[in-house]
């Protein structure tokens, strides 16, 4: 099966910068998404890294480390309406996507 | 363009009845899912389908069945409601398997008393 943890609670204020850690322990690995979620909505894709390195779209960013089973999203230039739930899902050898608890992160003015 | 439509958006059942929610998606998606969330578990698999007529199991299976009978459609059917089934329901869909971006429905918010 599969197992990720990641911080449950982060809080920023605004115009700073956020990391969201996530490390992964699966029985196969295709890659690292991230999905974003406000409260009472839909969780909406993000990014996805499935080599090691930094991908970068906009003010996020996600970077992910396969040999040590580790990713993180970057958010920066924090704004009020980045305050969501924050997941990163890994994909093992068949067809099922496994989220991780997630992170809510709460921006300050 | 409507994306993947759930209905209802909220339904109250008591223990012991049975329901359907309904899943649909307009993007000719081969995939579809169905997730449930509880506070602090994140979302957890239900069932999923690969195709019209090919269906499987997730994580968290015991309670639910689903069928694939058109590519369009996707329901989740509850044939006796359990106040552990008390949950926001989530339907998703993508291209194909294995692909890593999901479109999510808007979710149904399900009370079993």
């Amino acid at each position: 099966g599969q197992s990720l943890e990641q911080p449950s609670e982060v809080t920023a204020v605004e115009g700073a910068i956020v990391q969201i850690n996530c490390t992964y322990q699966t029985s196969g690995f295709y890659g690292l998404s991230w999905y974003q979620q406000h409260d009472g909505g839909a969780p909406t894709f993000l990014s996805y890294n499935a080599l090691d390195g930094l991908e970068e779209t906009g003010r996020f960013s996600s970077f992910l480390s396969r040999s040590d089973s580790y990713g993180y999203l970057l958010l920066q230039e924090l704004q009020m309406k980045d305050s969501a739930s924050y997941f990163c899902a890994v994909r093992d050898d068949d067809y099922k996507l496994s989220f991780g608890a997630g992170t809510t992160v709460t921006v300050r003015a | 363009n409507a994306g993947v439509t759930q209905t209802p958006k909220f339904q109250v059942l008591k223990t012991g009845q049975s329901m359907t929610l309904q899943c649909a998606q307009d993007m000719n998606h081969e995939y579809m899912s169905w997730y449930r969330q509880d506070p602090g578990m994140g979302l957890r698999l239900i069932h999923y389908s690969v195709g019209a007529g090919i269906t499987d199991q997730g994580e968290v299976p015991n309670g639910y069945n689903v069928s694939r009978s058109t590519t369009e459609d996707f329901p989740l059917r509850l044939l006796s409601a359990a106040p552990s089934q008390t949950s926001v329901y989530f339907c998703a869909s993508s291209l194909r398997g294995r692909e890593e971006k999901l479109f999510f429905g808007s979710g149904t918010q399900l009370s079993v008393l």
